[in-house]
């Protein structure tokens, strides 16, 4: 089947430490990947995406790389400050599937001064 | 400015009776979503439609019904079928049946059964 799934959180990390949130997938085909940012009360907003192996999104300072071989999607950033604290989703979407959208369950992270 | 429109933002129910959340889109998407969110859980897919007057079940479908009768619109009622109907619920679209193609999402609608 079609899953994808994240680090467990929570996360808690000093302002300008390096984050990597660990995201894994399994797909019956070659999805293309998202990640997703949620702050409190609020609906999900993309991040970044990746359409095909070995591609790299990026935005806002984060990274992400589409790694067929791993079947993996890890998100990164050189130094977090207190404004990227939120919930952070990967996810996959497969055109087979109707145009479905996988999430992982979500890591929250926490930047403190 | 075009986007995702959900209302109302917070919604109260008495257990027995039936609710609809709505959600609008003007973005022209042709694809349209419903999900529901848990605390400390994951969006879980509720009903999806690629096109007017069309839509598919997604996971937990169970107590809950869908309308698509015009492209810009996708309400979900919430049936008194549905066992524990407290949760978000994030409504979302995209552009066309592509892969490739991201979705947006609304504010969401916080139901609470009373």
């Amino acid at each position: 089947g079609n899953s994808v799934t994240q680090m467990e959180g929570p996360v808690t990390l000093s302002e300008e430490a390096f984050l990597t949130i660990n995201c894994t997938y399994t797909a019956t085909g070659y999805p293309s990947l998202f990640w997703y940012v949620q702050y409190p009360g609020e609906g999900l907003q993309l991040l970044l995406k990746a359409t095909k192996a070995d591609d790299k999104g990026s935005n806002k300072g984060f990274e992400a790389t589409y790694r067929k071989e791993t079947t993996s999607f890890h998100l990164e950033k050189g130094s977090v400050q207190v404004s990227d604290s939120a919930v952070y989703f990967c996810a996959l979407n497969l055109q087979n599937t109707g145009n479905q959208f996988y999430f992982g369950t979500g890591t929250s992270l926490t930047v403190i001064p | 400015d075009g986007g995702i429109t959900q209302s109302p933002k917070y919604l109260f129910r008495k257990e027995g009776q039936n609710v609809t959340l709505s959600c609008e889109q003007n973005l022209n998407h042709d694809a349209m979503y419903w999900y529901r969110q848990d605390p400390g859980q994951g969006l879980r897919l509720i009903y999806y439609s690629q096109i007017v007057n069309d839509f598919q079940k997604g996971d937990i479908a169970e107590g809950y019904s869908v309308s698509r009768e015009k492209k810009e619109s996708f309400p979900l009622t919430v049936t008194s079928a549905q066992k524990n109907p407290t949760a978000f619920y994030l409504c979302a679209s995209s552009i066309d049946g592509r892969a490739s193609t991201e979705a947006f999402f609304g504010q969401g609608t916080r139901l609470t059964v009373v």
